[in-house]
């Protein structure tokens, strides 16, 4: 597709239960980013690939937080046992070649949980 | 602690003034700076990115870069009603890549 794709749009669980958050950048993006945007803050890192390899997890809030891109192409981020403080805005990015390449932004899943 | 502050604002304008918005940073390591826009509850849109110091034009937009004093600024010429969201402000530090943003500004164009 022509941008990054992210789905669901909106995902309502109730604590204890575990997501899955899916992006799909846009097509021949080597590294992808996932950010969590809380209300009235900017996104805040998570993790980043560059194709298949998890370079960066150092953002990850916590060990249920696991995020992988198997193929290079789209990636999870899975939560496992979610928490009332998981709730937030999930952005994926992705990004051509170069680290200082500019981020184009998916429309994000809007995660509550209840 | 690599920080990027921002005024929160709102910064209000009237229509076809110049807006300005202003972000420092603390990493003297930082390489690529940004700005995006943010619609509520959109996602952020890439507007402008800079690299080295000076004024960068796109259109009615120009990024302005001073890595002396750490300071990025975004000038908005002929705002417009319709340029009315949150600015965010993001620098890359380092090698990997990942955006260090700022809280946003809200900027409010009143026609």
């Amino acid at each position: 597709g022509a941008g990054v794709s992210q789905s669901p749009r909106y995902k309502v669980a109730k604590r204890g239960q575990d997501v899955a958050l899916r992006c799909d950048p846009i097509s021949g993006h080597v590294s992808l980013f996932w950010y969590q945007q809380a209300l009235g803050q900017g996104p805040e890192f998570l993790t980043y690939f560059q194709n298949e390899a998890q370079l960066d997890k150092s953002g990850l809030p916590s060990d249920r937080f696991f995020a992988e891109r198997p193929e290079g192409s789209v990636s999870t981020l899975k939560i496992q046992r979610t928490q009332q403080e998981d709730s937030a805005v999930y952005l994926c990015a992705s990004s051509s070649t170069g680290a200082n390449q500019p981020q184009h932004f998916g429309d994000g899943t809007r995660l509550s949980i209840l | 602690q690599k920080e990027v502050e921002q005024n929160s604002g709102p910064l209000s304008v009237p229509e076809g003034a110049i807006a300005s918005l202003n972000c420092t940073y603390s990493d003297r390591g930082s390489q690529s700076f940004f700005w995006y826009r943010q619609y509520s509850g959109k996602s952020p849109e890439l507007i402008m990115f800079i690299y080295s110091n000076g004024d960068k034009e796109d259109g009615r937009f120009t990024a302005q870069l001073n890595k002396a004093s750490q300071y990025v600024s975004l000038l908005i010429r002929d705002s417009q009603p319709s340029d009315s969201a949150t600015y965010l402000c993001a620098v890359i530090v380092g090698s990997q890549g990942n955006l260090i943003f700022g809280k946003g500004t809200k900027l409010s164009v009143k026609p």
